[in-house]
């Protein structure tokens, strides 16, 4: 089974445009959530989704926002963009399944860099 | 999610077992123990989880103190592809709101040596 996927894995923009970046879980997975690392903060949580609707968010500004398409398939969106949005985006995917098992499979991430 | 306490680094011999250590002394009943890795400028991957009870898959073992209040990630036979930063969570696996989310500590570089 292909494991998560992210689109782009690299990413150059500027201050004050917008990006967006892609998801697709793992087949079967229902629950998709977003996550960004950097140096100096560690692995921090943005959003969940699940079954196209958010379930859960993370202490972010507006400017971060997502969505979740009815294939399971996410995208996050970042508006005008500041040097201290350059950062890992990581996605994960979670089964949900009976037994309340819900590991979350992390994708390889997108690499967005901001200049 | 219950606070997790572990070294922030460790050596280990390659073909030797890695023993990586972790408190967390405030767990709750319900919450479970994950470890997940990371390795440089990838995802985190998952490794391994449990209650209460032992665990042991094809990548790893997790012992669990009798208290709960600690615990052990085991790598029986350490390579040097197992050089990562690994992270100890712990939080409810019937997950709801706030809880469903992953809080990452800092975690523990192991670097295994040749």
């Amino acid at each position: 089974k292909a494991g998560v996927t992210q689109t782009p894995r690299y990413l150059i923009k500027t201050r004050g445009q917008q990006v967006t970046l892609s998801c697709s879980p793992i087949s079967g997975h229902r629950s998709v959530s977003w996550y960004q690392q950097t140096p100096g903060q560690g692995l921090q949580f943005l959003f969940e989704y699940f079954s196209e609707t958010q379930r859960n968010k993370g202490n972010f500004p507006g400017r971060f926002s997502g969505r979740q398409f009815s294939n399971s398939r996410s995208e996050m969106n970042v508006s005008t963009l500041e040097l201290g949005d350059s950062a890992l985006y990581l996605c994960a995917s979670s089964l949900e399944g009976a037994g309340g098992r819900n590991e979350q499979f992390f994708g390889p991430g997108t690499r967005l860099t901001v200049l | 999610d219950a606070k997790t306490t572990q070294p922030t680094s460790m050596d280990c011999a390659e073909g030797r077992a890695a023993n990586l250590p972790c408190n967390h002394s405030t767990i709750s009943g319900n919450e479970y123990v994950y470890w997940y890795r990371q390795i440089h400028s990838q995802g985190p991957q998952y490794i391994i989880h449990g209650l209460k009870n032992n665990e042991t898959n094809e990548m790893a073992s997790l012992i669990i103190t009798e208290d709960r209040k600690s615990s052990t990630l085991i790598l029986p036979h350490a390579t040097l592809r197992d050089t990562a930063v690994y992270y100890c969570i712990v939080r409810p696996s019937f997950s709801s709101g706030s809880a469903r989310q992953l809080t990452f500590g800092s975690g523990t570089q192991l670097t295994v040596l040749p």
